[in-house]
């Protein structure tokens, strides 16, 4: 497709269940990152791709939070046992070339926001 | 510890006027620094990019500076129009690493 592409778009979970997001970069782009948007705030980020290879994951908040990218295409974010602090919006965006050299701009999926009950 | 700051406080601003938003920085040595349109229920959008060897940087009605001494860049949206209305985001790269670090945004709303 053109842009970054995530589903689901909306996803309400009960607080200690587990929930998969994904997201279908650009594709042909190496660099893929996740982030977390609580509401009013700025994107934090959680994790970083380069191709297959997770080469920073220092901004998933516990070991609840875990993400693959198997094929260096489609990457899916993953949150075990999820709590109610886990509901935000869940961007990812992927840019053409990898880091840290790069200074390549990001194109941003429009999300998927995840209510925890 | 690294920290970014934008205006917290919404920005409301005449159609035709030119709208100034502040992004500070501390604690940080960026190479660049990035601009961002985020639009309600919407992923950001990139705007601009502008270097730390770069003073300015213009596209369109858009104006992106950068002072590496006051760690502060100012972004300009001239002849605003209430479609210019959003939240605007800017970011940066700590050298070397792979994540980004968003401010929090400014909201801007243009009135007609």
């Amino acid at each position: 497709g053109a842009g970054v592409s995530q589903s689901p778009r909306y996803k309400v979970a009960k607080r200690g269940q587990d929930v998969a997001l994904r997201c279908d970069p650009i594709s042909g782009h190496v660099s893929l990152f996740w982030y977390q948007q609580a509401l009013g705030q700025g994107p934090e980020f959680l994790t970083y791709f380069q191709n297959e290879a997770q080469l920073d994951k220092s901004g998933l908040p516990s070991d609840r939070f875990f993400a693959e990218r198997p094929e260096g295409s489609v990457s899916t974010l993953k949150i075990q046992r999820t709590q109610q602090e886990d509901s935000a919006v869940y961007l990812c965006a992927s840019s053409l070339r990898g880091r840290p050299v790069s200074n390549q701009p990001q194109h941003f999926g429009d999300g998927t926001r995840l209510s925890i009950l | 510890s690294q920290k970014i700051e934008q205006n917290s406080e919404a920005l409301n601003i005449q159609e035709g006027k030119t709208a100034t938003l502040t992004c500070n920085y501390t604690n940080y040595s960026p190479a660049y620094l990035q601009w961002y349109r985020q639009d309600p229920g919407r992923g950001p959008v990139f705007l601009l990019l502008i270097r730390e060897n770069e003073k300015e940087k213009r596209k369109e009605r858009l104006k992106v500076t950068f002072d590496t001494t006051l760690k502060q860049s100012l972004f300009h949206i001239t002849a605003s129009q209430p479609a210019d209305s959003a939240t605007y985001l800017c970011a940066l790269d700590p050298t070397g690493g792979f994540k980004t670090i968003f401010g929090a945004g400014t909201r801007l709303f243009v009135k007609a």
